[in-house]
């Protein structure tokens, strides 16, 4: 079965705190991808990144950082000097099987809903 | 407009009521889906469009009825919906090259309340 676990509901940091958010995943596929979308108070899922299950090289985008760990099925992101901006909740996300067609099927996580004071 | 656009962004509707979601992608895909967010609750697929034909219904009541004209708009049709129903309606597109390595593009939402 296909499952993605973000056990982390809420997280409350001050800004400029370091903050990471975790994601274990579960999957028998040997080629996949992992995601990761924030979703502000405006409702809009964002894309931020895709990462597929050959590449674990750490990636670093600005303050963001992804942690691809397959020996223990995690996807980790990190947030340098987080800011008030920052607040939003996190999906952590898996692809599964094609439905058919030209489709592709996403499995999410619960979220984790960070929260930035300032 | 770019990306994906959600209309109506707010929808107030009583359960005897019939109104319409509409989502529009700019991105040139070939996939459309409809997701429900309901409060304290995971993403939830209802519907998947590949090239306007539906690949996937979710196990959705027939009170939702998905239209999907051309690769570019999708519509979501509401009847006699439930208080239960009220949720942020989500869409999302993506490229459809039958691979698992397709990112979704999310609209904004349609935030629905069902009276």
């Amino acid at each position: 079965a296909q499952k993605v676990t973000q056990a982390q509901t809420e997280i409350s940091v001050v800004e400029k705190e370091d903050v990471t958010l975790d994601c274990v995943y579960e999957t028998r596929d040997t080629t996949y991808y992992l995601f990761w979308y924030k979703q502000p108070p405006s409702g809009e899922l964002v894309f931020l990144i895709r990462r597929n299950s050959f590449d674990e090289q750490n990636e670093i985008s600005g303050r963001y950082s992804w942690n691809f760990q397959k020996s223990t099925s995690s996807f980790n992101f990190t947030i340098t000097a987080s800011q008030v901006v920052d607040s939003a909740v996190y999906f952590c996300a898996l692809s599964g099987k094609n439905y058919g067609g030209a489709t592709n099927k996403l499995i999410f996580g619960t979220g984790t809903l960070l929260a930035v004071q300032p | 407009e770019t990306g994906v656009t959600q209309t109506p962004r707010h929808l107030v509707m009583g359960m005897t009521n019939k109104k319409s979601l509409k989502c529009e992608q700019h991105l040139g895909h070939n996939a459309m889906y409809w997701y429900k967010q309901s409060a304290k609750k995971p993403l939830e697929l209802m519907f998947v469009y590949s090239l306007e034909e539906r690949v996937e219904n979710n196990s959705v009541p027939s009170r939702f009825s998905p239209e999907c004209p051309n690769s570019s708009h999708l519509f979501l049709h509401l009847h006699t919906l439930q208080p239960e129903d009220s949720a942020l309606y989500l869409c999302a597109s993506s490229q459809g090259t039958g691979r698992n390595t397709d990112t979704q593009y999310f609209g904004p939402g349609t935030r629905l309340t069902v009276l």
